[in-house]
């Protein structure tokens, strides 16, 4: 059971848009800033979002991050074929225990 | 171009040990905090442990305290991770990976290494 409550699954077209949701609490999200990680099949994870909405360099515009309260949110618009992955969210957890926590990952199926 | 390539896993049995490496280069290595994060087969990221620049400050998951050891060569350029009293659920594929500074910056981790098998199984 993760601490951060993320769909198990997501699907849309290509060219559409699709929202990933990233549910926790105010020991985590909200108080700390959030990040998001894209898992292609067989890859490593590749950061996409930081400091909630941040792109690294390189991550398309088509990524976007916000967040509110205890809730974030990635949005990907334009979906592409290539965008078939499982996409985490991640933060710190500040609770007793104090360590980083990502949400459990969400598949998204581009039909 | 920043490469983390690790090394190190395999087959252990229960209760054994097992010393994961990470070779780093195409940055400055020692101006970054370092993190271990590992997933298990068809599961999803579990962060296992920071390390500050200077290797003072470490953090970790509660499930490996007293069990992992987080540490690093500067010099060397490489980031360890010393594994004891491993479990099955131990099982993952172990990424090396640069972190960002401090507990604001802990869970931004970019980039990440290929990745290395660790099997605990009798």
């Amino acid at each position: 059971q993760s601490v951060l409550t993320q769909p198990p699954s997501v699907s849309a077209a290509p060219g559409q848009k699709v929202t990933i949701s990233c549910s926790g609490s105010s020991s985590n999200i909200g108080n700390n800033h959030v990040s998001w990680y894209q898992q292609l099949p067989g890859t490593a994870p590749k950061l996409l979002i930081y400091d909630n909405y941040k792109r690294p360099s390189g991550i398309p515009d088509r990524f976007s991050g916000s967040k509110s309260g205890t809730s974030a949110t990635l949005d990907i618009t334009g979906l592409q074929t290539g965008d078939e992955a499982d996409y985490y969210c991640g933060t710190w957890d500040s609770s007793l225990s104090a360590e980083v926590v990502f949400g459990g990952g969400t598949k998204l199926t581009v039909l | 171009e920043v490469q983390l390539v690790e090394s190190g896993g395999g087959l252990v049995q229960p209760g054994g040990s097992l010393r994961l490496s990470c070779a780093a280069s195409g940055f400055t290595f020692s101006n970054y905090w370092m993190s271990w994060v590992r997933q298990a087969p068809g599961k999803g990221l579990e962060w296992v442990a920071n390390i500050k620049q200077d290797g003072s400050e470490k953090f970790y998951v509660d499930s490996v305290l007293g069990r992992f050891t987080i540490s690093r060569d500067n010099a060397e350029n490489s980031l360890y991770l010393q594994m004891k009293s491993l479990r099955a659920d131990d099982t993952a594929v172990y990424y090396c990976a640069r972190a960002g500074a401090g507990i604001v910056g802990a869970s931004v981790v970019d980039p990440w290494g290929q990745g290395t098998l660790v099997t605990v199984s009798s």
